[in-house]
């Protein structure tokens, strides 16, 4: 099955700097790639996603890039706001599966 | 538009007990997927209904089953419980399958087994 490694855990940055955020799959069938911010209490909200076919989607503030040769896509924030601070997952899905494979998360924190 | 709603938000069982969580998916949404997300941990499917049928299962024994009824809605029955199904259970609806469509969660239901 699909195996999703996200980096790095946790990642400080000072508000209006960029923040990047690295995901890897496994399985080379996967097509659909969304990201996900889930603030305390709540369930997780789409910000982004990306298909196999597009290298880069960019929305507002928000871009991700996606290297299906590398198995390897990124989350781009620029501009970072202190609304920015959360949890954020990648995930991926294809090759049959039906449901999601979720990284295990980055805490974004943004330093006044 | 009324978003997932699920319920109840937080509740306590006891090794061995079942439980029962429900989830009201968003309007118009045919596809109702649950996952389990366990502390500081990404969700992990669970498994997905379609047109009130399971249409496709992550890596959960038996003891999970689910419904879907004909107004879309969920149920999630865990049997036997173990100290391990402590976690957050997240419902999401779509209106196609997960391998194309957004999902949209609702805030889930922390189940703590004691």
């Amino acid at each position: 099955g699909e195996n999703v490694e996200q980096h790095p855990s946790t990642l400080s940055v000072q508000e209006g700097d960029s923040a990047v955020i690295k995901c890897t799959y496994s399985d080379s069938a996967s097509n659909y790639f969304p990201w996900y911010k889930q603030e305390l209490g709540k369930g997780p909200q789409l910000i982004i996603d990306i298909r196999s076919n597009v290298g880069e989607k960019k929305d507002q503030r928000i871009a991700v890039t996606l290297n299906k040769t590398a198995k390897h896509f990124s989350l781009h924030i620029t501009e970072t706001q202190p609304e920015d601070s959360a949890v954020y997952f990648c995930a991926a899905i294809g090759g049959g599966a039906d449901g999601l494979t979720f990284g295990k998360g980055t805490h974004l924190i943004i330093q006044p | 538009e009324t978003g997932v709603t699920q319920s109840p938000t937080h509740l306590i069982k006891t090794r061995g007990q079942q439980v029962t969580l429900r989830c009201s998916s968003q309007s118009g949404h045919n596809t109702v997927s649950w996952y389990q997300q366990a502390l500081g941990q990404g969700p992990q499917f669970i498994f997905q209904y379609y047109r009130e049928e399971e249409n496709g299962r992550g890596n959960f024994p038996p003891r999970f089953s689910g419904l879907q009824f004909p107004n879309y809605s969920s149920e999630l029955n865990v049997n036997a419980l173990e100290l391990d199904d402590s976690a957050l259970y997240l419902c999401a609806s779509s209106q196609r399958t997960s391998r194309t469509g957004e999902l949209f969660f609702g805030e889930g239901s922390r189940l703590t087994v004691l």
